[in-house]
């Protein structure tokens, strides 16, 4: 049962151009959501995260938006940089989970072309 | 933010026999540290939930007798696959909250080879 979804495993945009990833989510429990930016043969980097009582959340160039109703986020980068290709995971923490236990969906390979 | 350093990053080792990963939480306390794994252009998949001073919980199809997990202190926690098989091999990460807030720390994880 994948309670977190990213339903497109790669993304190509051209340097300067706006990115944009997407995440679904099915339990409704989940109250808090976070970014992960992830190298090969390294651990996930945290980017951004976002509370569930809020709708957006913007840090320099990444802007994380939120749908309640629609159980979806997604992540903006903008402008796109050759040096943000890498796969990004979101992920989502259960209301009433320990700290920094995190559920998180299958990833997206974003490829910034220069 | 908080360091979270994991250790050895890379490993090959024979089949049958065991091998140990450290996560060291560097500047903070951790009472909860977590490991995961990732197969190959997959997602990272929730395998244990480790406890200081107290017993690991495991996810659901994870063997505790082959993963096992020890938090001797609030900075340290060991995963140990026993009797490792080809099938073990993955890449490992260990993570850690401060407490202070929802945000979750990794180590660097560990690529374990069983040949």
């Amino acid at each position: 049962d994948q309670q977190v979804k990213q339903n497109s495993p790669s993304l190509s945009v051209q340097e300067g151009r706006i990115s944009i990833l997407n995440c679904d989510y099915t339990n409704s429990m989940f109250d808090y959501f976070l970014w992960y930016k992830k190298y090969p043969a390294e651990g996930p980097t945290f980017l951004i995260s976002i509370s569930s009582i809020k709708d957006k959340n913007e840090d320099g160039r990444f802007t994380v938006f939120l749908n309640k109703s629609a159980k979806h986020l997604s992540l903006h980068i903008v402008p796109s940089q050759p040096g943000d290709s890498a796969v990004y995971f979101c992920a989502a923490v259960h209301g009433s989970s320990n700290t920094g236990k995190l559920i998180f969906g299958q990833g997206t390979t974003l490829q910034v072309k220069p | 933010g908080a360091v979270v350093s994991q250790h050895p990053s890379w490993v090959i080792c024979k089949s049958g026999t065991s091998v140990k990963i450290e996560c060291r939480s560097l500047d903070f306390q951790a009472t909860t540290m977590f490991w995961y794994r990732q197969f190959p252009k997959q997602s990272l998949m929730l395998m244990a939930t480790s406890n200081e001073g107290s017993k690991a919980t495991y996810e659901q199809g994870v063997e505790k007798d082959k993963f096992l997990i020890n938090h001797a202190s609030l900075t340290l926690s060991t995963l140990t696959v026993t009797s490792a098989h080809p099938e073990d091999s993955s890449f490992y990460i260990c993570s850690a909250g401060t407490g202070v807030n929802t945000e979750a720390f990794f180590g660097q994880g560990t690529r374990l080879t069983v040949v």
